[in-house]
């Protein structure tokens, strides 16, 4: 069955880079979607189209794509960004699925 | 402001049934797909289902067929996901969620990510 294959844990320092992949065969042609979750709270959508950053989401958070892997580009990490990261797409037959999630540590 | 609110989550047997509820507003309900997402307790987001805006199209998770049904009331704003024969692994929050609507010159088409999320209910099947 398709997957969504994203590393388990990212840990970076305050103001540096943190970057999150996301790898799926479908990902060429399916747009992909970030999503920021703190303990207790409901995810919030931080990058749709790949790269587009909903209202509201600070500049720091940016999105790529190449080739069969997408990724979330947090530039000068703050305490704040700490959370987990769940990318998601959708399967050759439309049905929408989610990766297994990133914890991101900031040290 | 745009918000969806869920309800109906507790505690139930296996075997049993439990309808969930979602409360939108906001928004213009009816202009969007929706759909139900769930987190099992220390564990990543799954899908579960959506429905079209006019509730003709429904998808549902391969885990969840056969056992769950997702509605919607336009004129309530309100969306619904019926679970029967409940077992262990639903155990979970369950939220309820937008799908994106893409619009480009008057026409507009869902997208797969969901941009509003409601707070989550939670349900527990237990013995």
């Amino acid at each position: 069955s398709y997957e969504l294959t994203q590393p388990p844990s990212v840990s970076v320092s305050p103001g540096q880079t943190a970057r999150i992949t996301c790898s799926g065969d479908a990902l060429p042609k399916q747009y992909a979607y970030w999503y920021q979750q703190k303990p207790g709270q409901a995810p919030v959508l931080v990058i749709y189209k790949d790269s587009e950053r909903p209202s509201g989401i600070p500049e720091r958070f940016s999105g790529s794509s190449s080739g069969t892997t997408v990724t979330l580009t947090i530039s000068g990490v703050q305490a704040e960004d700490e959370a987990d990261y769940y990318c998601q797409s959708a399967d050759s037959s439309g049905t929408p699925l989610f990766g297994g999630g990133t914890k991101l540590t900031v040290l | 402001q745009v918000q969806l609110v869920e309800s109906g989550g507790g505690l139930v047997k296996p075997g049993g049934s439990l309808r969930l509820s979602c409360a939108a507003s906001g928004f213009t309900f009816s202009d969007y797909y929706m759909s139900w997402i769930r987190q099992a307790p220390g564990k990543g987001l799954e899908w579960v289902s959506y429905i079209s805006s006019s509730g003709s199209t429904i998808y549902y998770a391969d885990s969840v067929k056969g056992r769950f049904t997702i509605s919607r009331d336009n004129a309530k704003n309100s969306l619904y996901l019926q679970m029967n024969s409940l077992r262990a692994e639903d155990t979970a929050v369950y939220y309820c969620a937008r799908v994106i609507l893409y619009c480009t010159n008057g026409v507009c088409s869902p997208g797969y990510g969901m941009d509003v999320w409601g707070q989550g209910t939670t349900v527990t099947v237990s013995s």
